[in-house]
């Protein structure tokens, strides 16, 4: 059964600085990985997606890597700002469409 | 990009009765949707997966005569939750994959807070 884990639960840092989230995963036969954000109450927004043939996607100030033997993933932000302040939940894909969502992990940018 | 809307956005009602939700992709045909449940700080468990024309497929301990699975047409998608108790409270996520993007992505709803009193 693949499991997905994101430590830590929370992160708080000053506006400015550069930031990693980290995300395992138990099964490496994914098919894609992707990264979404998450607002209070709201639902899922898309950041990256990377194939399991892919090492890294970039948009803009993000960029998500994938180690799938490894069973790894980062979301690097560049530059952080307030309204980074979000959940950022990573997640999975087998190949029967189905997504397995870690807890995410609540990011908070001081002004 | 694709859009996904969930109607409706919070939702309150009395121990006993039934609610539906919906789930429409504007602006795609979805060929599958995906129904997931979300509590406070957890990750989104998948309930179901439907697929237009044909039975929901349910998740291990999703008690398919309880949340009740319609997906009528490539554009609408139902969930309703029969005989609500205060357990069932909890934010309803939909999701949709067709032939906008491609399958490989999901574009998300945003949500349905149920409260049950």
């Amino acid at each position: 059964k693949q499991e997905v884990t994101q430590i830590p639960a929370a992160l708080s840092v000053p506006e400015g600085e550069n930031l990693v989230l980290n995300c395992s995963f138990t099964d490496s036969a994914i098919y894609n990985l992707q990264w979404f954000r998450q607002d209070p109450g709201k639902g899922l927004t898309s950041l990256l997606l990377i194939q399991s043939s892919q090492r890294e996607q970039t948009s803009g100030r993000l960029n998500a890597s994938l180690d799938k033997s490894s069973g790894r993933s980062t979301l690097y932000i560049a530059a952080s700002q307030p309204g980074d302040s979000a959940t950022y939940l990573c997640a999975v894909r087998r190949a029967n469409s189905k997504l397995t969502f870690g807890k995410g992990i609540t990011l908070s940018v001081r002004p | 990009g694709a859009v996904v809307s969930q109607h409706p956005s919070r939702v309150i009602c009395k121990s006993g009765t039934s609610v539906k939700i919906e789930c429409r992709s504007l602006d795609f045909q979805a060929t599958t949707m995906f129904w997931y449940r979300q509590f406070p700080k957890q990750s989104l468990m998948l309930m179901a997966t439907s697929n237009e024309g044909s039975k929901a497929t349910y998740e291990q301990g999703v008690e398919k005569d309880k949340f009740l699975i319609n997906h009528a047409s490539l554009t609408l998608s139902t969930l309703t939750v029969t005989s609500a108790h205060p357990e069932d409270s909890s934010f309803y996520i939909c999701s949709a994959t067709g032939l906008a993007g491609g399958t490989d992505t999901q574009y998300f709803g945003p949500g349905t807070r149920l409260t049950v009193l």
